[in-house]
């Protein structure tokens, strides 16, 4: 079966420029999460779904960025007006249930670079 | 609050030689703990977890891992080095509870070089 997807694979923007992340979590996963990948820094949480639960949006660094989670499938992280500090890559993962035993799986990753 | 420390940057080794690379946590309770590889380009992909049980925990490609509640640490290994396992390496710990501690806290990740 197919593993987590994500798209852009790579996007350049401007400052100041909206952007939209995607990820298309494996089917029947329950919980999909985002993380930031800064270059010399391991992986920052961002944002968590599980189910029609209220997301858990502890990780994300301001009011800029939020996420959605539509039909509980598919979701989006849209970062306004970017930073160049927002330059990073932003990984998805998926997992069965939100149970901390479970492995969760990662997707390729989107390359953002805010010029 | 977990966390994790993964205490180096790189880790060289040649060939055919066992490899270590090191990696301690902080939590509170019982930890469940995972390493990942991250090949360049790529997205990561999950080697080996260790959530209770035996401590030494065997995973894909030939990688094993050691728990060790009093040193808490959970280094990863492996017998003999293959120059295909050179990648970014990373340690993560979960508490065991539900809700918003599923979320996974990383280490910084250690680059693992192997040579001919």
């Amino acid at each position: 079966g197919a593993g987590v997807s994500q798209s852009p694979s790579n996007k350049v923007t401007e400052k100041g420029k909206d952007v939209e992340l995607r990820c298309d979590p494996i089917s029947g996963h329950t919980a999909l999460y985002w993380y930031r990948q800064s270059l010399g820094q391991g992986l920052e949480f961002l944002i968590y779904f599980q189910g029609n639960s209220a997301p858990d949006k502890s990780g994300l660094p301001s009011d800029r960025f939020s996420a959605e989670r539509t039909g509980g499938s598919v979701s989006t992280l849209t970062i306004q007006r970017t930073q160049q500090e927002d330059s990073a890559v932003y990984l998805c993962a998926s997992s069965l249930a939100s149970g901390g035993t479970v492995e969760q799986f990662f997707g390729p990753g989107t390359r953002l670079t805010v010029l | 609050a977990q966390s994790v420390a993964q205490p180096e940057d790189q880790v060289n080794v040649a060939e055919g030689n066992p490899l270590t690379v090191k990696c301690t946590y902080s939590v509170s309770g019982n930890p469940y703990l995972f390493w990942y590889v991250q090949y360049p380009n790529r997205g990561l992909q999950f080697l080996l977890k260790y959530i209770t049980g035996d401590n030494l925990v065997k995973g894909s490609y030939g990688f094993e891992a050691e728990f060790n509640k009093s040193q808490t640490s959970f280094h990863l290994k492996k017998p003999s080095a293959l120059v295909s396992d050179s990648a970014l390496y990373f340690c993560a710990v979960r508490a065991p509870s539900t809700g918003t501690a599923s979320k996974l806290t990383f280490g910084t990740g250690t680059r693992l070089q192997v040579t001919l």
